[in-house]
């Protein structure tokens, strides 16, 4: 256990279906990004969430749309996705010091297929 | 962020040490080694991470070269639950943390 929990652990949706991805973490931490891991491929950078603000958005297509309330809680909300989409997304936290040693702890992971 | 050379994959058997090696010649002197392992399908798992001097934890010891143009993550004693991807990256802070994944280097331990 990392103190990252992302739930569901596993989906599956239509290109039509709207859904939404949910990390939460235990942490204490006030950074929360979203990581896409598809097959065979190097983890992706999507977003990164800084003291609840949004500071990077790895030019992801405006189909998935995230959300941060708060800075225990992070959202992927998921809409007309397509067949290619469907991989690992990866959540994980941080504490944004400025000291620059600051690590990154990540989630179970959401293994999402979009039929 | 500087780039990252580790060999594709390697063996190792159950006992023994494993040693994964990490070439980042391009390193910054503000850049730090840090290393990550990826279980099949799980998230990756933080291992340990060093800017100059070679560190120890409960999980591995980093070894960084003195001109820091390459490190090596020690597993002691490699079990069968320590196969998984291993992942070097070496980042400068920039406010807020960001890791770049290469591909690693896939280790498996067989008994």
């Amino acid at each position: 256990e990392t103190g990252v929990t992302q739930t569901p652990r596993h989906l599956v949706m239509g290109m039509t279906n709207k859904k939404s991805l949910k990390c939460e973490q235990h942490l204490g931490h006030n950074a929360m990004y979203w990581y896409k891991q598809s097959a065979k491929k190097p983890l992706e950078l999507m977003f990164v969430y800084s003291l609840e603000e949004r500071v990077e958005n790895n030019s992801v297509p405006s189909r998935f749309s995230p959300e941060c309330p708060n800075s225990s809680h992070l959202f992927l909300h998921l809409h007309t996705l397509q067949p290619e989409d469907s991989a690992l997304y990866l959540c994980a936290s941080s504490q944004d010091t400025g000291g620059g040693t600051d690590t990154q702890y990540f989630g179970p992971g959401t293994r999402l297929t979009v039929l | 962020d500087a780039k990252t050379t580790q060999p594709p994959s390697m063996d190792c058997a159950e006992g023994r040490a494993a040693n994964l090696p990490c070439n980042h010649s391009t390193i910054s002197g503000n850049e730090y080694v840090y290393w990550y392992r990826q279980i099949h399908s799980q998230g990756p798992q933080y291992i340990i991470h060093g800017l100059k001097n070679n560190e120890t934890n409960e999980m591995a010891s980093l070894i960084i070269t003195e001109d820091r143009k390459s490190s090596t993550l020690i597993l002691p004693h490699a079990t069968l639950r320590d196969t998984a991807v291993y992942y070097c990256i070496v980042r400068v802070f920039s406010g807020y943390s960001t890791l770049t994944f290469g591909k690693g280097t896939m280790l498996l331990v067989s008994p």
